[in-house]
């Protein structure tokens, strides 16, 4: 079964705290995300990554960046956490799309990780 | 740009019954639809996977059709039992496996 881990449930943090969301997968997965939910706004792509050292802004990037130095790992970072980032976040990972067969892969999440910045 | 709508936002029904979820989406260039599960304060848990191509998957008592040129899509349940209580999301996966979700549906099954 894949697994994908975070590394905290819950989280709070300061506002202007430099905060780290770890996110690892166990499968090989090339590809890897981070979302945010939000009541009423549902799931946000922030950032994803189809390799190591690859990343690429989703729908709502700003005040956040990503690092991925290994391919199971893939880490969200808030360089001056703000209120307005209290949220669940969400890391993902799948497959790499086949281009071949035009197939898409199935995305597995991890059990998300409840931060609130005070 | 892609938008998802689910319908209805919650649903609530006793044990037993059959019940339908429904997913629309505005634009066909999809790879595939995904149907999630989430319970509350938890992560997403993948129910069915359909590519583009298919017309209907099926995992036990779940069933979901894709209609790619109307851009909708159903989640029928059979049977339902209050251990289904949660709420339902679906999402298309489009280039680069970027998901697009709806806002899902919050389902209640009483006993």
């Amino acid at each position: 079964d894949v697994k994908v881990t975070q590394s905290s449930r819950y989280l709070v943090k300061r506002t202007g705290e430099k905060v780290f969301l770890e996110c690892v997968q166990d499968m090989d997965h090339e590809n890897m995300f981070w979302y945010r939910q939000d009541p009423g706004l549902g799931l946000r792509l922030i950032y994803f990554s189809y390799d190591v050292k690859m990343k690429e802004k989703g729908d709502i990037p700003e005040g956040y960046s990503v690092s991925r130095e290994k391919k199971e790992r893939f880490s969200l970072i808030l360089e001056s956490a703000s209120t307005n980032q209290t949220s669940m976040y969400l890391c993902a990972s799948s497959l790499v799309e086949f281009n071949l067969l035009r197939l898409g892969q199935e995305q597995f999440f991890g059990p998300g990780t409840r931060l609130t910045v005070l | 740009k892609q938008e998802v709508t689910q319908i209805p936002a919650a649903l609530s029904v006793p044990e037993g019954e059959n019940l339908v979820l429904n997913c629309s989406f505005t634009d066909s260039a999809i790879y595939n639809l995904q149907w999630f599960r989430q319970d509350p304060g938890k992560g997403l848990t993948s129910l069915l996977l359909i590519q583009s191509s298919q017309r209907e998957q099926t995992s036990g008592r779940l069933n979901a059709s894709l209609d790619k040129s109307s851009g909708r899509s159903t989640l029928y349940i059979a049977a339902s039992q209050p251990g289904d209580s949660a709420t339902y999301l679906c999402a298309v996966t489009l280039r680069f496996q970027k998901l697009v979700f709806g806002t899902g549906t919050r389902l209640l099954v009483s006993p």
